[in-house]
């Protein structure tokens, strides 16, 4: 079976810029959460979704939003870029209350 | 709210020997969960060893181990016979129960070499 995925692997974005980052979870999964790693320090909870529902919600501007879809693959999109919005972002999918299981990352540059 | 501290940002051990990663976390709650998490250079992160805070046993996974003291709400992790492909950032991670499946809230990670 096919783990998380996400995509781009790689991105780089101007400052200003927007961005939407992809995420299919394992199959069978109907819960997907999204981390914000910045480098040198442990993720930071973003969001969690479950049945396309909102369930979670880190500490994280209103420039942040995400979204899941029927298939429950779900999509993060970051307005106004910052600077300090480069990181590598972490998608993960379970069951409800189950093992989470990560994918790979996008990796963000803002320049 | 829930707070977890990994004060060792370094460690290294050799081969074969046996290594110990410390974590403290700070929760007013009874029940939860904690994990070690690997992240090795390809960047996924890597279920090691969970821990259910009413179990009063340890857990183990092969070569894994933890050592869960509720009181002192610290949750150490031993790796026995360390391998090469140990190598890589562990991060603690706390869950409260009642949280949905995937809110953890992790610590700052330690980086772990393993020298030949």
């Amino acid at each position: 079976d096919a783990g998380v995925t996400q995509s781009p692997t790689h991105l780089i974005k101007t400052r200003g810029q927007q961005v939407t980052l992809r995420c299919s979870p394992i199959s069978g999964h109907k819960s997907v959460s999204w981390y914000q790693q910045v480098l040198g320090q442990g993720p930071q909870f973003i969001f969690q979704y479950y049945e396309k529902e909102e369930r979670g919600r880190g500490n994280f501007p209103d420039r942040f939003s995400a979204r899941q879809f029927p298939n429950y693959s779900s999509e993060l999109n970051v307005n106004a870029l910052l600077l300090g919005d480069s990181a590598l972002y972490l998608c993960a999918s379970s069951l409800y209350r189950g093992e989470a299981f990560f994918g790979q990352g996008t990796r963000l540059t803002v320049v | 709210a829930q707070t977890v501290t990994q004060s060792q940002p370094e460690m290294s051990v050799q081969e074969a020997e046996t290594v110990t990663l410390s974590c403290t976390y700070d929760t007013s709650e009874s029940d939860y969960y904690l994990f070690w998490y690997k992240q090795p250079p390809s960047r996924q992160m890597i279920l090691v060893i969970r821990q259910e805070a009413y179990k009063q046993q340890n857990a183990t996974e092969n070569r894994f181990s933890v050592n869960f003291q509720k009181a002192a709400k610290s949750f150490s992790l031993k790796i026995s016979d360390s391998q090469l492909g140990d190598a890589a950032m562990y991060f603690c991670a706390y869950r409260n129960v009642d949280w949905g499946a995937q809110k953890l809230v992790f610590g700052q990670g330690t980086r772990l070499t393993i020298n030949p």
